[in-house]
């Protein structure tokens, strides 16, 4: 059974960085695109960002675009998302999430990981 | 960006009834439609892709119907694990969620 787990979340002032990890197994990570979807407390989800399964494709919401990047290491099995100047709109439960069929980066969101926790608190 | 309105925003219902939940895209999204549903401090699970294709292991009381902007997720009769949260997303067009419907019990 597919395996994701987040990590690196917590509380951060805005304005500041942080960065989130995904560690994937029991799947072959470098066929399928990979996702960061948000949920803010008692709301609804919204993805964040995409990549496709090589690296070379990458997505953003227009709400994070050109303050979170999305990268991947095939080698390591490990997917990250790069927050930089955060905002107290950006605290949610942040999700990793594999694609639904291999190559594709426009994809459905087959497997999730628990999630990780950023907070963006004064 | 296509946006996606589900409704309703909560359905009262009692176990062995049919829940009928609708979401509608603000553009046609062809079949490229999905839907999910999610339980309290749970990840979302995947029901249905493409419109009306069931994910493996989900119960054939779970079905979906629709294209172009009007897609219904219906189930056929309430068991108590269904209720939940149920939301749909396109990939059409880059990728996006609706606002997610309630079912909960009357």
């Amino acid at each position: 059974q597919v395996q994701l787990v987040e990590s690196g979340g917590g509380v951060v002032q805005p304005g500041r960085s942080l960065r989130l990890s995904c560690a994937a197994s029991r799947f072959t990570f470098s066929d399928y695109g990979l996702h960061w979807v948000r949920q803010a407390p008692g709301q609804g989800l919204e993805w964040v960002a995409a990549i496709s399964y090589d690296g070379r494709e990458k997505f953003y919401a227009d709400s994070v675009k050109g303050r979170f990047t999305i990268s991947r290491d095939n080698s390591e099995n490990t997917l990250y998302l790069q927050m930089n100047s955060l905002r107290l709109e950006d605290t949610a439960l942040y999700y990793c999430a594999k694609g639904h069929i291999v190559g594709a980066t426009r994809a459905y969101f087959e497997s999730w990981g628990h999630g990780s926790l950023v907070t963006v608190s004064t | 960006e296509v946006m996606l309105t589900q409704s309703p925003d909560t359905l009262s219902l009692s176990p062995g009834e049919r829940g009928t939940l609708s979401c509608r895209a603000s553009q046609s999204v062809s079949r490229y439609l999905a839907w999910y549903q999610q339980k309290p401090g749970q990840a979302p699970r995947l029901l249905i892709y493409d419109a009306s294709n069931r994910a493996t292991g989900v119960p054939a009381r779970f079905s979906g119907s629709g294209s172009g902007t009007d897609f219904t997720l219906t189930i056929s009769r309430l068991e108590p694990e269904d209720f939940a949260v149920y939301y749909c997303q396109q990939r059409h067009i880059s990728l996006s969620f609706g606002g997610g419907t309630k079912v909960e019990i009357k």
